[in-house]
C-alpha cells in the first residue's frame, strides 16, 4: 500500500524552462512534506520543506506547493538548469520531530535539455 | 565539517552470510536512521534510533537490527542474506530545520550490498 506516489516516473524539460514534479498522498495524518534530490552514487539531498500548515513555501529556485484537500503536493523548480538533472523524491512523515519516519514515493527523474 | 560518513561503500556477500553496516551521525545529531533502496523505488524506512534507544521500527524481517552506540554512531545488521536484500542501505542523522521549524535529515552516500 503505496501512501505517498509520486506518479511520473521520468521528465524532461528544456533547460530555462520549469520543471513541474508532481506527488500524491493517502494518509491524512501526514503533516510535514519534504523533497529530496538524487544523483546516482550518492544519497539523497534536502531540497525543500513545507509543513501542513502553510500551502506554498519558496527556496530560491524551488517552491513547493501543498494542497491538503487534494493530498496533492508539487515541486516547481524555475528556471531549470542540467546540474538539476536528477531523481527527485517527494516523502512525507507524521510530525515534525527529528528523526521521524520518512515515507518517500517512487521518484521522479528529471532530464534538463541544455 | 563532515557529513554522514558510511561503511563500506560497496559489499558483495553470498546468501546465507551475515552483514554489518555502519554509520556515523553528523556531530551534535542524536538521531539516526536507517533505510533501504532497491533500484527503481523510494527508501524504505528500517529502524529508528535516538539516544541509544529504538523509537521505530519498518516492516522488515527480525533478520534485520540495529543499534546506537554512546557516541551515536550505529550499526545495521543483517542476518541469513536473501537475494532481495541486494540494495543502497542509507543511513540519515537529523537535524532541526530552522526555516521550516521542522526538521529534515541528511543521507550518507549508503552502502551498496550486492547478494549473490
Amino acid at each position: 500500500d503505496q501512501q505517498v506516489k509520486q506518479n511520473s516516473p521520468s521528465l524532461s524539460v528544456q533547460e530555462g524552462r520549469i520543471s513541474i514534479l508532481n506527488c500524491d498522498y493517502t494518509n491524512s495524518m501526514f503533516d510535514y512534506f519534504l523533497w529530496y534530490k538524487k544523483y546516482p552514487a550518492e544519497g539523497p539531498t534536502f531540497l525543500i520543506s513545507i509543513s501542513s500548515i502553510k500551502d506554498k513555501n519558496e527556496d530560491g529556485r524551488f517552491t513547493v506547493f501543498l494542497n491538503k484537500s487534494a493530498k496533492h503536493l508539487s515541486l516547481h523548480i524555475v528556471p531549470s538548469q542540467p546540474g538539476d538533472s536528477a531523481v527527485y523524491f517527494c516523502a512525507a512523515s507524521v510530525g515534525k520531530a527529528a528523526g521521524n519516519k520518512l515515507t518517500f514515493g517512487g521518484g521522479t527523474r528529471v532530464l534538463v535539455k541544455p | 565539517d563532515a557529513g554522514v560518513t558510511q561503511s563500506p561503500t560497496h559489499l558483495i556477500k553470498t546468501r546465507g552470510q551475515h552483514v554489518t553496516l555502519r554509520c556515523s551521525p553528523i556531530s551534535g545529531h542524536k538521531s539516526v536512521s536507517w533505510y533501504q533502496q532497491v533500484l527503481g523505488q523510494g527508501p524504505q524506512f528500517i529502524f529508528q534510533y535516538y539516544e541509544k534507544e529504538e523509537r521505530g521500527r519498518g516492516n522488515f524481517p527480525d533478520r534485520f537490527s540495529a543499534r546506537q552506540f554512546p557516541n551515536y554512531s550505529s550499526e545495521l545488521n543483517v542476518n541469513a542474506l536473501l537475494l532481495g536484500d541486494s540494495a543502497l542501505y542509507l543511513c540519515a542523522s537529523s537535524y532541526t530545520n530552522p526555516r521550516e521549524g521542522g526538521y529534515g535529515y541528511t543521507f550518507g552516500s549508503g552502502t551498496r550490498l550486492t547478494v549473490v
